[in-house]
């Protein structure tokens, strides 16, 4: 089945604490990204990576890093999270040109 | 910065009415897409079209693209419960995906 795994689905943690949301999509995508979600400011892009090794900052940056050293996988890290990034958080993969496969979101709450 | 814009922001219709989203945007682009999200959960494709279609159908689906207007509009025919859910339109800005702020649309049974 062609999905999008994000993991964990419910996370709280404490400021300053590292953390990484991993995400995996099966389904060979070239193209990858992180949204977050929050109330009244819809989904905007944190990071996106074209390929493997091709990362670039989307709207939201400030805060987060990424890899892609495989196709398959784009972890999130949030080396020290504030509760300013308390938020729904999306994974998603397409190709290039098409309708993108989200995962089931993460939500994360700094305390 | 925010790329498609979404109106209304609510709608709420009769089960078997029409629903109407649109969606403006400020730049060019390559395609234009629509989204469905139920409360809190992952995102669904819903349709995708090219910035030279004018109009795209898929089930009681119909999108309509004005590059001119620089807006779009989903048609929902025929609305059932299950079509309860916030609706998102999407463009490509460069090779980022902008997102607007959706139009929640609730079927009253």
């Amino acid at each position: 089945e062609a999905q999008v795994t994000q993991n964990p689905r419910y996370l709280i943690t404490v400021t300053g604490k590292k953390l990484t949301v991993t995400c995996s999509q099966n389904m060979n995508h070239e193209y990858m990204s992180w949204y977050r979600q929050d109330p009244g400011l819809g989904l905007r892009q944190i990071y996106y990576s074209m390929n493997v090794e091709v990362t670039d900052k989307g709207d939201v940056p400030e805060g987060y890093k990424v890899s892609r050293k495989e196709k398959r996988n784009f972890p999130l890290i949030l080396e020290s999270p504030s509760p300013n990034q308390t938020s729904l958080y999306f994974c998603a993969s397409s190709l290039p040109g098409s309708g993108a496969f989200f995962g089931q979101g993460t939500r994360l709450t700094v305390v | 910065s925010q790329q498609g814009e979404e109106d209304p922001q609510a709608l709420s219709i009769q089960e078997g009415e029409n629903a109407t989203m649109n969606c403006s945007y400020k730049t060019s682009i390559n395609n234009l897409q629509w989204y469905r999200q139920n409360s809190g959960r992952g995102l669904v494709h819903l349709i995708l079209i090219r910035s030279n279609e004018r109009e795209k159908h898929s089930g009681r689906l119909r999108v309509t693209l004005d590059t001119s207007k620089k807006s779009s509009s989903l048609l929902i025919t025929a609305s059932r419960a299950a079509d309860t859910a916030s609706y998102f339109c999407a463009t490509d800005e460069d090779d980022k995906i902008i997102f607007g702020k959706g139009t929640r649309l609730h079927i009253l049974p």
